[in-house]
């Protein structure tokens, strides 16, 4: 199984600051990774696919990037609608792994 | 608009079956698939498998493989998960997930997720 790894596991910055989350992936995999924003109580909210592909409705302020085995997920500035926890998810092959997550506070 | 609304929260002991229930509205149910995941308490997400809608060709994980089936509907527009032999690290969120057309996989569209609660 592919092993997806993010740091750090959690974060605290103030609204306003850019904001860079990573993920490592523990064989290369192309740019076949996803990112989501969870809040407590609610299911996985999508943010990118296929590393870089914001999804519709997504706010521009975050963005994604890397390949092969390093990933990032940016937020360029941070707002309190913000503090969630941001899992990546590999796409490149089943069973499809997440990372263990970074909780982002304010 | 697309909707995947699943069944109520559960509560069973140690060694019984769960089944659960995802209805779809809002697409052609038939032209997506269905992907399962779980989370435990604190835990990240957990893929479980998935089923075609449309020809009802199913894929586990191999964590899985042994007592999960997955099954489908047509008629109901409803997808069904039913995991056996639980144990107490079962306790999570289950949730139903559609997959995207296209090649690269991804979900947009999640159930609300079940609380299912293994407990003595």
């Amino acid at each position: 199984d592919i092993q997806m790894t993010q740091s750090p596991s959690s974060l605290s910055a103030s609204v306003g600051d850019r904001v860079t989350l990573t993920c490592r992936a523990s064989q290369t995999i192309s740019t076949y990774v996803n990112w989501y924003q969870q809040k407590p109580g609610e299911a996985p909210k999508l943010l990118i696919y296929f590393a870089s592909n914001l999804q519709s409705g997504v706010p521009s302020r975050f963005s994604g990037g890397g390949s092969g085995t390093d990933f990032t997920l940016t937020v360029s500035s941070l707002q309190p609608e913000d503090v969630a926890t941001y899992f990546c998810q590999q796409s490149y092959g089943a069973p499809w792994t997440f990372g263990q997550g970074t909780k982002v506070e304010i | 608009q697309v909707q995947l609304v699943q069944s109520g929260a559960e509560v069973r002991k140690p060694g019984a079956s769960v089944k659960i229930s995802c209805k779809a509205s809002g697409y052609s149910f038939t032209s997506y698939a269905i992907h399962w995941l779980r989370q435990a308490p604190g835990q990240r997400p957990e893929w479980m498998g998935w089923i075609n809608a449309g020809d009802g060709y199913t894929r586990y994980s191999q964590n899985f493989q042994e007592r999960l089936l997955i099954s489908r509907d047509t008629s109901a527009s409803t997808v069904y998960m039913e995991l056996s032999s639980l144990g107490y690290d079962d306790t999570a969120i289950y949730y139903c997930a559609r997959r995207e057309l296209g090649g690269v996989l991804y979900f947009v569209h999640w159930g609300q997720g079940v609380l299912v609660t293994v407990s003595s």
